[in-house]
């Protein structure tokens, strides 16, 4: 069983630039979130997508995309970045209606 | 924006004692969680308890609940140099799809 898988690892863009983010799922999940984490903060849930579709947002502004695949992996985009959107980036995936969420390791964005 | 406030922000003790962690959060939650995150990387699951339990044990590890007072603490017994970490308290609620973290206590055990 494969856990959650995110790349890159590191990233650094700059401002006004966009990025992409991906991140594959757990085996057996369907379902998955993206959250962001601003140094010495805890994560903020950015949304959530099942079956393909969103499925929940937080409060993050409509640069701020993302999709799903048919095999559950998902991909966020930043559109014209800000330095503010520098951050460890986590994907989460998990089973629509059940309990728990497995983390990846996330992605380090620093935009200069 | 945050749901819940966690306490201490940062505790430091020395190895083989216990560290106590206290999370408070503002509504109904289906279940809450607790997670540990080393140096800025993934978080890891600890332990979840549901809304209708009160105490729930993982080897070192004791979490409870106390839903009346929207409170939750988290126990490690004789603690380890690889406790060092930060660890998280995250609320779900019931239809909300999210998680919704605390700020996090940084623990930092002494050799």
């Amino acid at each position: 069983e494969t856990g959650v898988t995110q790349s890159p690892t590191h990233l650094i863009k700059t401002r006004g630039q966009q990025v992409t983010l991906r991140c594959s799922s757990q085996s057996g999940h369907n379902t998955v979130s993206w959250y962001q984490q601003a140094l010495g903060q805890g994560p903020q849930f950015i949304f959530q997508y099942y079956r393909e579709e969103e499925n929940g947002r937080g409060n993050f502004p409509p640069r701020f995309s993302g999709l799903q695949f048919p095999n559950y992996s998902s991909e966020l985009n930043v559109n014209a970045l800000e330095l503010d959107d520098s951050a460890l980036y986590l994907c989460a995936s998990s089973l629509q209606g059940a309990d728990g969420y497995t983390f990846g390791s996330g992605t380090r964005l620093t935009v200069v | 924006s945050q749901q819940g406030e966690e306490d201490p922000q940062a505790l430091s003790i020395q190895e083989g004692e216990n560290a106590t962690m206290n999370c408070s959060y503002k509504t109904s939650i289906n279940n809450l969680q607790w997670y540990r995150q080393n140096s800025g990387r993934g978080l890891v699951h600890l332990i979840l308890i549901r809304s209708n339990e009160r105490e729930k044990h993982s080897g070192r590890l004791r979490v409870t609940l106390d839903t009346s007072k929207k409170s939750s603490s988290l126990l490690i017994t004789a603690s380890r140099a690889a406790d060092t970490a930060s660890y998280f308290c995250a609320t779900d609620a019931r239809g909300a799809q999210k998680l919704v973290f605390g700020q996090g206590t940084r623990l930092t055990i002494n050799p």
